[in-house]
């Protein structure tokens, strides 16, 4: 069974700080990373994805992948109270389907 | 901007009826999909849709479940003979690419 692990949550961080959300993939022929946020009751939004080992930044986040580690991780820098949400990661091996993780959720304090 | 529609929002309907859930995708697409998530749970890929045919398909997407294009726009999932445990969020997305980028707003199916 391919996995995709994430903590549940809740992540709890101040606004203006950086969240760092993780996630860790069973399947060695992973072979591109997705980030989606999901507010409640909404669908899924894709914030970004990566495939090769290193960082991309897009804005206030950046994915870093690390397939030796088959982990991935999503940092959103200052923080906002809009940001709080599900974050979901998803992973792609050579096909079509995204296998998701369960999400972490997100709080952003004022 | 162009965005994913479906309809109903909301459909209920008793066991071992058939259902339609319909989406529009934005147009120029060429990849579509369906995603389910049942309450509290993780998304699940159901179906690929490429090129006027199925590309891939999940073991939940058994003989019960149905796929068409049927007019350029539309894009639909046909479940033949619901059953309870299909009572979930069916999310269609589209995209230009092979990355399921825009999500629609879902149909939430209630399975009685």
């Amino acid at each position: 069974q391919k996995e995709v692990e994430q903590n549940s949550g809740p992540l709890s961080v101040p606004e203006g700080a950086i969240a760092s959300l993780n996630c860790t993939y069973s399947d060695r022929g992973s072979q591109s990373f997705f980030w989606y946020r999901q507010y409640s009751g909404k669908s899924p939004e894709l914030i970004m994805f990566i495939y090769s080992n290193g960082d991309k930044e897009d804005g206030r986040f950046t994915a870093q992948l690390n397939k030796a580690s088959q982990y991935v991780s999503l940092l959103i820098r200052d923080s906002q109270p809009s940001d709080s949400a599900t974050y979901l990661c998803a992973v792609r091996g050579s096909g079509y389907a995204l296998n998701f993780g369960k999400g972490t959720s997100l709080l952003v304090t004022p | 901007e162009p965005e994913v529609t479906q309809t109903p929002s909301h459909q209920v309907t008793q066991m071992g009826q058939e259902v339609i859930l319909r989406c529009v995708p934005i147009s120029n697409h060429l990849y579509f999909y369906w995603y389910r998530q049942i309450l509290g749970q993780k998304v699940e890929f159901l179906v690929s849709f490429y090129n006027n045919e199925i590309s891939e398909k999940s073991e939940i997407f058994d003989d019960q479940f149905s796929v068409e294009r049927p007019d350029g726009s539309n894009f639909t999932l046909k479940i033949r003979s619901t059953k309870l445990e299909d009572s979930a969020m069916y999310f269609c997305a589209s995209s230009e690419e092979v990355v399921p980028r825009y999500f629609g707003p879902g149909t939430r199916l209630t399975v009685t």
